[in-house]
């Protein structure tokens, strides 16, 4: 069965602190990881890493897969209030469907 | 504007009661899913549906039925079986075998009183 752990499982860090959120998995035949932002409703695509494509960036957003230690992890600098929220970490193997883990919750306080 | 749309937003039900949560998309994406989450566990696959009048139980499918007779439309049927429905129910959708990125309604919130 396939598994993913998120870790922390929540973080609370003032406004321009930057963050490491940590996602491991154990997957058959791993094909992506995706990262996922969630506020109040429905997660948001952020990023997804394959063996093709194992470091990804947008603005303060960051994410590196590391395939030999089956496990990703997504960087947030100088971080703001916005950016609080339950991030999600999901992957895909031979049953092409996501196996989500729990989340990390991060709060950004003034 | 292209998009996937969940109804209701919040939706009650007595106990014994069978109800209905509509997903519909305007991706042309061939995949559907939907998903229930509660506080603390993530997001749990419950159906899912890869083309048009055939579907599969994902990780969580007792007490749920679907439906898949148009491409653009995936509903959750939430049974009086269903021993715990009160969560959050999201529906996603993706472009089977293109892509593994799937993208999410905004949720119905179901509670039995």
């Amino acid at each position: 069965e396939d598994k993913v752990v998120q870790s922390p499982l929540s973080l609370v860090v003032h406004e321009g602190d930057t963050v490491t959120l940590n996602c491991s998995y154990e997957v058959t035949n791993f094909r992506s990881l995706l990262w996922y932002k969630q506020e109040k409703k429905a997660p948001t695509f952020l990023f997804m890493l394959t063996s093709s494509g194992i470091e990804k960036k947008s603005g303060r957003l960051s994410s590196i897969l590391d395939k030999k230690e089956l496990s990703s992890i997504l960087n947030i600098t100088a971080t703001q209030t916005g950016d609080s929220a339950i991030y999600l970490c999901a992957v895909t193997g031979t049953a092409s469907k996501l196996t989500f883990g729990t989340g990390t919750r991060l709060q950004v306080t003034l | 504007d292209g998009g996937i749309t969940q109804s209701p937003k919040y939706l009650f039900r007595k106990e014994g009661q069978n109800v209905t949560l509509s997903c519909e998309q305007n991706l042309n994406h061939d995949a559907m899913y939907w998903y229930r989450q509660d506080p603390g566990q993530g997001l749990r696959l419950i159906y899912y549906s890869q083309i048009v009048n055939d579907f599969q139980k994902g990780d969580i499918a007792e007490g749920y039925s679907v439906s898949r007779e148009k491409k653009e439309s995936f509903p959750l049927t939430v049974t009086s079986a269903q021993k715990n429905p009160t969560a959050f129910y999201l529906c996603a959708s993706s472009s089977w075998g293109y892509t593994d990125t799937q993208y999410f309604g905004p949720g119905t919130r179901l509670t039995v009183l």
